[in-house]
């Protein structure tokens, strides 16, 4: 596609149900990035994939939440058991490169609403 | 905790004067990217600057970098309404993972 793109782009849970993001990254990009940005905030690091291999995972902030991208492309953020405080706008970006020489380019973002 | 420190938080200016927001940062780099997000949007990327670059234009776009001082500033020259946004700078921590900081939003006003 010509860009990167998210969907849902907007997601009501009840809490304690389980999400799932999806990302489709731009093609042939090898680094892919999810962040969790709050209303007034600057993007937070949750986790990088280079190609189908999660090498940083430590934004994550439970164990509720999970990342895959199988087969280095499309990539799905999974957040289990869903709490109020997850409400935010979560962000996938991808770059061409594996050492971020290049820029990385955004999706529309998916925001998600626990109610 | 976030790579880069922007300041000011906000900034409010009137349409045809000059912005500058800044950026700190704590290790060192191999470049540092400037992003602005309108409201609601994803991030589009402005400009990068590399590690051995101090200064670097696009439009109305100036950046400079001082690895020394570890700090880059944005310079957007002859405001308009809409460069209104929040403008972000980003560096790599470690090889790979990019880290933004809290941002500057910027307003011009009519």
């Amino acid at each position: 596609g010509a860009g990167v793109s998210q969907s849902p782009r907007y997601k009501v849970a009840k809490r304690g149900q389980d999400v799932a993001l999806r990302c489709d990254p731009i093609s042939g990009h090898v680094s892919l990035f999810w962040y969790q940005q709050a209303l007034g905030q600057g993007p937070e690091f949750l986790t990088y994939f280079q190609n189908e291999a999660q090498l940083d995972k430590s934004g994550l902030p439970s164990d509720r939440f999970f990342a895959e991208r199988p087969e280095g492309s499309v990539s799905t953020l999974k957040i289990q058991r869903t709490q109020q405080e997850d409400s935010a706008v979560y962000l996938c970006a991808s770059s061409l490169d594996r050492f971020q020489n290049t820029e990385a380019f955004f999706g529309q973002g998916t925001r998600l609403t626990v109610v | 905790s976030q790579q880069g420190e922007e300041d000011p938080q906000a900034l409010s200016i009137q349409e045809g004067e000059n912005a500058t927001m800044n950026c700190s940062y704590k290790t060192s780099i191999n470049n540092l990217q400037w992003y602005r997000q309108n409201s609601g949007r994803g991030l589009v990327h402005l400009i990068l600057i590399r590690s051995n670059e101090r200064e670097k234009h696009s439009g109305r776009l100036r950046v400079t970098l001082d690895t020394s001082k570890k700090s880059s500033s944005l310079l957007i020259t002859a405001s308009r309404a809409a460069d209104t946004a929040s403008y972000f700078c980003a560096t790599v921590q470690g090889a790979q993972k990019l880290v933004f900081g809290q941002g500057t939003r910027l307003t011009i006003n009519p």
